[in-house]
């Protein structure tokens, strides 16, 4: 079955880029009728969804995150990635990567999630 | 935004009780409200979709109703794996938002 699995460095600095990958195994990235999320949850609190991208590139991103979010995709290596500019202590949660189903637009695989820290 | 809010947030109950967590939405958002279980460490899980599909492999006992804006999530025969964190998610409009979750514990 399809699974996700998010890497990426645990510590950043404030200022610098938080840089998230997502390695989708047990299906193709490119497979027809799926797009490929970013979802965030603070310490003790709710989801917050960040942004998606098809494997042709097209992406929809939160508006509240502005102009510091790019996420790009290699279908070639069945990778999905994120990159979050200006990262402050605002930033600090753990990240997961989900499967989005275009009909109903809901995640139905998800990735363990990895926690970043934003910290001097 | 829509907003969702979900209630109660937190509730204890034992196992073999049945137990219905209630998500309302600040507009109507259709059938497009799913729901999830969350637990520490683990990937979330899909439970329901579209008001009341069942995701594949997901047990009978979970069943979800509604429309509009007020939504349910309803368990039957609690077991031990059911005690997590539930959350509502609204896929109606982007951004797509999540209530702040309802944790079950062991009374």
């Amino acid at each position: 079955q399809v699974q996700l699995q998010e890497s990426g460095p645990g510590l950043v600095k404030p200022s610098q880029t938080l840089s998230l990958t997502c390695t989708v195994s047990g299906d193709s990235i490119s497979s027809g009728g799926f797009y490929w999320n970013w979802i965030r949850q603070h310490p003790g609190k709710g989801l917050e969804w960040i942004g998606h991208i098809y494997s042709s590139g097209a992406t929809s991103y939160n508006p509240s995150f502005k102009s510091r979010i790019t996420m790009s995709v290699v279908t070639s290596e069945s990778q999905f990635s994120l990159k979050l500019s200006s990262a402050s202590a605002a930033d600090t949660a753990v990240y997961y990567c989900a499967r989005g189903v275009d009909l109903g637009d809901y995640h139905d695989v998800w990735g363990r999630g990895t926690q970043v820290t934003v910290s001097s | 935004d829509i907003q969702m809010t979900q209630s109660p947030s937190s509730l204890s109950a034992s196992v073999g009780d049945s137990v219905t967590i209630t998500c309302r939405s600040s507009r109507d958002i259709r059938i497009y409200l799913n729901w999830y279980q969350l637990k520490p460490g683990k990937a979330p899980k899909l439970l329901i979709y579209k008001v009341s599909n069942l995701q594949s492999g997901v047990p009978s006992r979970f069943s979800g109703s509604g429309s509009g804006t007020d939504f349910t999530l309803s368990i039957s025969s609690l077991q031990l794996e059911d005690f997590a964190t539930y959350y509502c998610q609204q896929s109606y409009s982007s951004p797509p938002t999540f209530g702040l979750g309802t944790k079950m514990e062991i009374k």
